[in-house]
């Protein structure tokens, strides 16, 4: 199993209110990525970084935010959620290698904004 | 048109029947590619590397044609736990590293 922790498991709360997803590994990964997913959709990317202090938005537009000053950790910021937001949020990490690592999922927090 | 394309599925198959997937990817650079399994409400898991000999895990027989550029996954013998969701995943070399996910394609397995 990947050493990769996503918390809170689960998270109802309301729209306004600030919200960070956690996200943290311990294999030393370089690369993290935020993934969203609705119930039987395909993945979309949000987020990735390559390393520390390096954020690029990935390809499916969000108004969330990450931040990436330690290796271990890239949280993921909603500064104020909407019931848009509500849906499956996946951390993965991949290691140093070129092109040849695959990543490695966490658990996913599922969001309910209401 | 996607860079990766899946059989969105369902595939309803019978226990013990063999089924073969497949994913095409539209861009040369890709490097290397990867199969996974995402169960209902949870996250995707490395199912396995695809290697361009081809390679085998068990059951699982994953298999590289760059010519054609599709890579291909054949489960034998299959069990009612292998209903899942399967994911193709292909490293892209633009630079830097990209990762595309398929769609996936769903199997169903009846006793």
């Amino acid at each position: 199993e990947a050493d990769i922790y996503q918390t809170p498991r689960y998270l109802v709360i309301g729209t306004g209110k600030k919200i960070t997803l956690e996200c943290s590994q311990t294999m030393g990964h370089d690369k993290m990525y935020w993934y969203q997913q609705d119930p039987g959709m395909e993945l979309h990317l949000i987020h990735y970084s390559y390393g520390v202090n390096s954020t690029e938005k990935g390809d499916l537009s969000s108004e969330s935010t990450v931040s990436r000053i330690r290796t271990e950790h890239f949280p993921l910021t909603l500064e104020s959620a909407r019931p848009s937001h509500t849906s499956q949020y996946l951390c993965a990490s991949s290691a140093r290698g070129g092109g040849n690592q695959p990543q490695h999922f966490g658990d996913g927090t599922r969001l309910s904004i209401l | 048109r996607k860079e990766v394309e899946q059989d969105p599925g369902p595939f309803n198959v019978p226990e013990g029947a063999t089924v073969a997937f497949n994913c095409t990817y539209s861009n040369s650079a890709s490097q290397s590619f990867f199969w996974y399994r995402q169960d209902c409400r949870k996250e995707p898991k490395l199912l396995m590397s695809v290697y361009s000999s081809g390679n085998e895990d068990g059951r699982f027989t994953a298999q590289l044609n760059r010519a054609s550029q599709y890579i291909s996954l054949l489960i034998r013998d299959s069990k009612l736990s292998d209903s899942a969701t399967y994911l193709c995943a292909v490293n892209l070399n633009t630079g830097g590293f990209k990762t595309i996910f398929g769609a996936g394609t769903r199997l169903f397995v009846k006793a």
